[in-house]
């Protein structure tokens, strides 16, 4: 069965970073693309983009580039996304996803407040 | 950026009902390479993940009942949901897959009455 857990998530301070994890199971891991799509309180989806299997190639969404970035370790079956200058627009539920969207995780909420 | 426009934003339908929910791209999703359309419809319960109906305009996800039905080409899409049932309450998304950045549309609300 396939398994994406989110953790990582939690309040953080405005200006501040964090850096979500999504320990992946059930499957190769190493094979798939894997994407981070986010939701804020009450409002539709939002691609943040996604990594190939490899890391050579990393896609974002352009208003999130120069804040988030995706990464993997392959030996660990894991997601990151590594969030910095963190703003309460950021307020979101985090999910990570195997391309091609087939799987999610439960998601994992970040609230970004003072 | 490819802008997905769907429509309604919400209606509410009574069990047995059919319901049509449309999505518009600024933009061909037509592959002129292997003439599939790339875009997909995911469902969202409440307090849920999102879920994967449709992909390639057309084809469901295993698993996905039968009375869950997308269609379209180019620029136009729809999900028609023949049936509704009381489980169908969710929201419901459209996303192309064409090109990056990938985008969703701004999602319809189904109600049951």
């Amino acid at each position: 069965e396939v398994k994406l857990v989110e953790s990582g998530g939690g309040l953080v301070q405005p200006g501040r970073s964090l850096k979500l994890s999504c320990a992946a199971s059930g499957f190769s891991f190493n094979d798939y693309w894997m994407g981070w799509v986010r939701q804020a309180p009450g409002k539709g989806l939002e691609w943040i983009g996604e990594i190939n299997q490899d890391s050579s190639t990393i896609n974002y969404t352009p208003s999130l580039k120069d804040k988030f970035t995706i990464s993997r370790d392959n030996a660990q079956n894991t997601l990151y996304l590594q969030m910095s200058k963190l703003g309460s627009e950021d307020t979101a539920i985090y999910y990570c996803a195997r391309v091609p969207y087939n799987n999610w995780g439960q998601g994992v909420m970040v609230t970004v407040s003072s | 950026d490819i802008v997905m426009t769907q429509s309604p934003s919400s209606l509410a339908v009574s069990a047995g009902e059919t319901v049509t929910i449309n999505c518009k791209s600024s933009q061909s999703l037509l592959s002129s390479g292997n003439q599939k359309n790339y875009l997909a419809w995911y469902q969202q319960k409440p307090g849920q993940s999102p879920k994967l109906l449709i992909y390639l305009a057309s084809t469901r996800e295993s698993g996905v009942p039968d009375r869950f039905i997308g269609s379209g080409s180019g620029t136009d899409f729809t999900l028609t949901i023949s049936s509704v049932q009381a489980e169908d309450l969710a929201d419901y998304y459209c996303q192309q897959h064409y090109s990056y950045p990938l985008t969703f549309g701004s999602g319809t609300k189904l109600e049951i009455k």
